[in-house]
């Protein structure tokens, strides 16, 4: 079965410093990795997907992501963490099930992202 | 284009009743998830629809069920509501394509009491 984890509930960064928030992954086949934040009282905004190709992939707001196959992590970055960075950050992956198209997505538990100023 | 809209955003129930939930996708997008937040839980999936088909169904009990309609909105039901059926419920809609990502709702906050 396709699974992600987040291995940290809170990340705390200074406005200014670069931001990692950590994901791996568990999944038989290619994996399909999404992330998304939340801010509060909000839905999901999608930040940036993995496919194919490329290791590193960019996204929304300045964010991107690295795709490691050997360690099975898909890491959230980005150089400058700011203040309206401060939400909670989801990794996720495509879930085939048994097979045939679908949209079914699997989540992590979540990372809340604390910039302070 | 407009985003996905689920409506109503609040709403307050008593156990034993029933509530129904509607999503209006992207416009041109078939597919259209359901998914329950709880801060217990986190995000589980609850059901796809495509072209008015149900095409995958997550872990819920049949109190659960919806239906999508010939223009691609999508309903959701909660019958027989309990305690623990207070969440947040995320829309989200796909374009049709392999690799496309969802776009989300801001969600209906469903509290029972």
């Amino acid at each position: 079965a396709q699974s992600v984890a987040q291995p940290e509930d809170q990340v705390n960064v200074a406005e200014g410093n670069p931001l990692t928030v950590k994901c791996t992954y568990s999944v038989s086949g290619n994996p399909y990795l999404f992330w998304y934040v939340q801010y509060p009282n909000r839905g999901l905004q999608f930040l940036l997907k993995y496919i194919t190709g490329d290791n590193l992939v960019k996204g929304s707001y300045g964010f991107e992501a690295e795709f490691n196959k050997s360690q099975t992590s898909f890491h959230l970055k980005k150089p400058s963490a700011l203040v309206s960075d401060s939400a909670l950050y989801f990794c996720a992956v495509r879930d085939p099930g048994k097979g045939g198209a679908t949209n079914k997505l699997i989540f992590g538990t979540g990372t809340l992202l604390a910039v302070q100023p | 284009k407009a985003g996905v809209t689920q409506t109503p955003r609040y709403l307050i129930k008593t156990r034993g009743q029933q509530v129904t939930l509607s999503c209006s996708p992207i416009s041109g997008h078939r597919s259209v998830s359901w998914y329950q937040q709880t801060p217990g839980q986190g995000l589980q999936f609850l059901f796809e629809y495509f072209s008015e088909t149900q095409r995958n169904k997550g872990n819920f009990p049949g109190r659960f069920s919806g239906r999508q309609f010939s223009n691609s909105r999508s309903e959701m039901n909660v019958s027989t509501l309990e305690l623990g059926d207070s969440a947040l419920y995320l829309c989200a809609s796909s374009s049709t394509g392999e690799y496309t990502e969802a776009f989300f709702g801001q969600g209906t906050r469903l509290t029972v009491v």
